[in-house]
């Protein structure tokens, strides 16, 4: 079956920081790849995507690549900012019309 | 334009009882996902629902857990007889249709089950 590992937390960086939250997957045949992210006291919301090999999929300074070799889909951002501060998921979708398989989440934590 | 919402936002139930949770999808989307986020077992996926359909019903966790969706709108997930182990986070979360990723899946805010 379908399964995401991704780092667990919290991880801790200080403003301004770079950061990377490793995914990695396992699925048959070929998935698309998503991050979601949860702020406090708010619902889980799509932060960016990818559907095929090589694909980056970028949103609020965040990218993430889809790397079919090493069957990864990695989260950098350069510089982080306090406002960053959530629960980041890593979640994949096969090709039929079933549901996301998510990772276990990671609690990032931003220090000024 | 109006999210998905659920109800109630929070529960608590003795152990034993029946709960009904409720979702509302966004308007014209025809697919229907519901979620448990539990501290042990991260997000799960239950059930969807294209249209009224539920092709799948093998992600429920047990035959005390059932879905329906009527009318190609609202969605009410059942549990009977709860247990100390429902305990979670039920969401739910609807895109224009299923089997496409290109479709992006839009979540509620949540139902907080507690079983006592």
């Amino acid at each position: 079956g379908n399964s995401v590992t991704q780092m667990e937390g919290p991880v801790t960086l200080s403003e301004e920081a770079f950061l990377t939250i490793n995914c990695t997957y396992t699925a048959t045949g070929y998935p698309s790849l998503f991050w979601y992210v949860q702020y406090p006291g708010e619902g889980l919301q799509l932060l960016l995507k990818a559907t095929k090999a090589d694909d980056k999929g970028s949103n609020k300074g965040f990218e993430a690549t889809y790397r079919k070799e090493t069957t990864s889909f990695h989260l950098e951002k350069g510089s982080v900012q306090v406002s960053d501060s959530a629960v980041y998921f890593c979640a994949l979708k096969g090709g039929g019309a079933d549901g996301l398989t998510f990772g276990k989440g990671t609690h990032l934590i931003i220090q000024p | 334009g109006a999210g998905v919402s659920q109800s109630p936002s929070n529960k608590v139930t003795e152990k034993g009882k029946d709960v009904e949770l409720r979702c509302d999808p966004i308007s014209g989307h025809t697919a229907l996902y519901w979620y448990r986020q539990s501290l042990g077992q991260g997000l799960e996926f239950l059930i969807y629902f294209q249209g009224n359909s539920a092709p799948d019903k093998s992600g429920l966790p047990s035959d005390r857990f059932s879905a329906e969706r009527t009318g190609g709108s609202v969605s009410t997930l059942t549990i009977q007889r709860t247990q100390q182990e429902d305990s979670a986070v039920y969401l739910c979360a609807s895109t224009l249709r299923a089997g496409l990723a290109i479709y992006e899946q839009y979540f509620g805010p949540g139902t907080r089950l507690t079983v006592t």
